[in-house]
């Protein structure tokens, strides 16, 4: 079975440039999660979705970010208009949650590294 | 506020040396507890997990991990460390919203770079 799939792997860009980066996760899972990872703040929750509903989109760390969820099967991290800080991994992860109970384990993609100059 | 806390930053052993690394966190509730391994350009793969039970969990890679309620600490374990295990080591907590409800929500420590010499 394919993993959770992110694309761009790469993607470098100039300050003011829209950037949008995709996700595609595992079929059957109901639950997504944006990640941003640097040097200096580790792994940082930006959002995450429920049946593809956003549950927490406390982490995100300024209106110039976004994400949607249109279908069980896509979803988007926007970032308009770009700025050099926001330059980091992004990564998306998938799971199977089943609402009260034990968390289900997390399936991360292999990452989006943003560059903005 | 949940917390997790790597003391380590970085650590280095000799190949077939012994591992522990550490893991101390800060939760209100029974935590639900992970460790990730993250290789250089990856994502990040689940080693092993502790939700209830047997405090001594097995994970993959023949990695071990020990729930300690009174110390408040998850350390993960090898006894002897192959060349191939150099990689960032991340442990996590897992959350429940204010509702009670679990979907899965992580939060992660800082994580240790592990160096492996020949």
């Amino acid at each position: 079975d394919a993993g959770v799939i992110q694309s761009p792997r790469h993607e470098v860009t100039e300050m003011g440039q829209e950037v949008t980066l995709r996700c595609k996760p595992i079929s059957g899972h109901n639950s997504l999660f944006w990640y941003r990872q640097t040097m200096m703040r580790g792994l940082e929750l930006l959002i995450y979705f429920n049946n593809n509903v956003p549950i927490d989109d406390s982490g995100m760390p300024e209106d110039r970010f976004s994400a949607k969820m249109p279908n069980a099967s896509f979803s988007t991290l926007k970032i308009q208009p770009s700025e050099p800080r926001d330059s980091a991994v992004y990564f998306c992860a998938s799971s199977v949650s089943a609402g009260r109970g034990t968390p289900g384990e997390l399936f991360f993609g292999e990452g989006s590294r943003l560059t903005v100059l | 506020a949940q917390s997790v806390t790597q003391p380590d930053i970085h650590i280095t052993v000799s190949e077939g040396a012994s591992l522990e690394l550490r893991c101390n966190y800060s939760y209100g509730a029974t935590p639900y507890l992970f460790w990730y391994v993250q290789s250089p350009g990856q994502g990040l793969q689940l080693l092993l997990k502790y939700f209830s039970g047997d405090t001594l969990v097995q994970g993959i890679k023949g990695f071990e991990a020990e729930f300690k309620r009174s110390q408040s600490s998850f350390n993960l374990r090898k006894p002897s460390v192959h060349w191939s295990d150099a990689a960032e080591y991340f442990c996590a907590v897992g959350l429940a919203n204010a509702g009670g409800t679990s979907y899965g929500k992580l939060t992660f420590g800082q994580g240790t770079i592990l160096t492996v010499h020949p």
